[in-house]
């Protein structure tokens, strides 16, 4: 089946520490995304990346980074630097055109 | 500035009843709208997209209508079931491509048997 896998599920971060959640696609979608989804509030774009090797900063990118060395993976990092890193995050590709977003199914990060 | 609003109260309607939920923007010009079903710790699911000159699109039981006069989309669900419930999220976009969307917070709807 093809589609988008997110892991870990659940993570836990102390204060200072970085994170990586990780986001995999077996669909073939050059584009890739970063969402933050808080309760109340629609989804925020973080990073998105449309082409191996190059990425894009979404409205709300302080605080992470990203890597796009193969087309099948976008990971995100969560670094010490963003102050409320609380939330459930979202991976996401498009296939391109007049289309939806494929997501995964989401991490949850607290901290602790 | 840009501003999607969706109803934050939950909608509770009894099983085979229409749900209407609204979606509702400003200061945009969308090319295009989304909706999209998510259950609760799960990832959005895409289920309809409508063009800005399109007035209605239909998918099964779904019906989506996009008035951009209005600056309004309304989503219906018919014969509704309780396997229905969600949270039903809408999305504009200005451009093709996937880069330019903004996303609602969602409206609950709870399906009672």
């Amino acid at each position: 089946d093809g589609g988008i896998t997110q892991s870990p599920k659940y993570l836990f971060r102390k204060e200072g520490q970085n994170v990586t959640l990780s986001c995999e696609q077996n669909l073939n979608h050059d584009a890739m995304y970063w969402y933050r989804q808080d309760p109340g509030q629609g989804l925020r774009l973080i990073y998105y990346s449309q082409i191996v090797n190059d990425f894009q900063k979404g409205d709300i990118a302080e605080g992470y980074s990203v890597s796009r060395e193969k087309k099948e993976s976008f990971p995100l990092t969560v670094t010490s630097a963003q102050k409320n890193p609380t939330a459930f995050y979202l991976c996401a590709t498009h296939r391109g055109g007049l289309s939806g977003y494929t997501f995964g199914s989401g991490t949850r990060l607290t901290v602790v | 500035s840009q501003k999607i609003e969706q109803n934050s109260e939950a909608l509770n309607i009894q099983e085979g009843k229409t749900a209407t939920l609204t979606c509702n923007y400003t200061n945009y010009s969308p090319a295009y709208l989304q909706w999209y079903r998510q259950d609760p710790g799960r990832g959005p699911v895409f289920l309809l997209l409508i063009r800005e000159n399109e007035k209605e699109k239909r998918k099964e039981r779904l019906k989506v209508t996009f008035d951009t006069t209005l600056k309004q989309s309304l989503f219906h669900i018919t014969a509704s079931q309780p396997a229905d419930s969600a949270t039903y999220l809408c999305a504009l976009d200005r451009g093709t491509g996937g880069f330019k969307t903004i996303f609602g917070a969602g409206t609950r709807l709870f399906v009672k048997a």
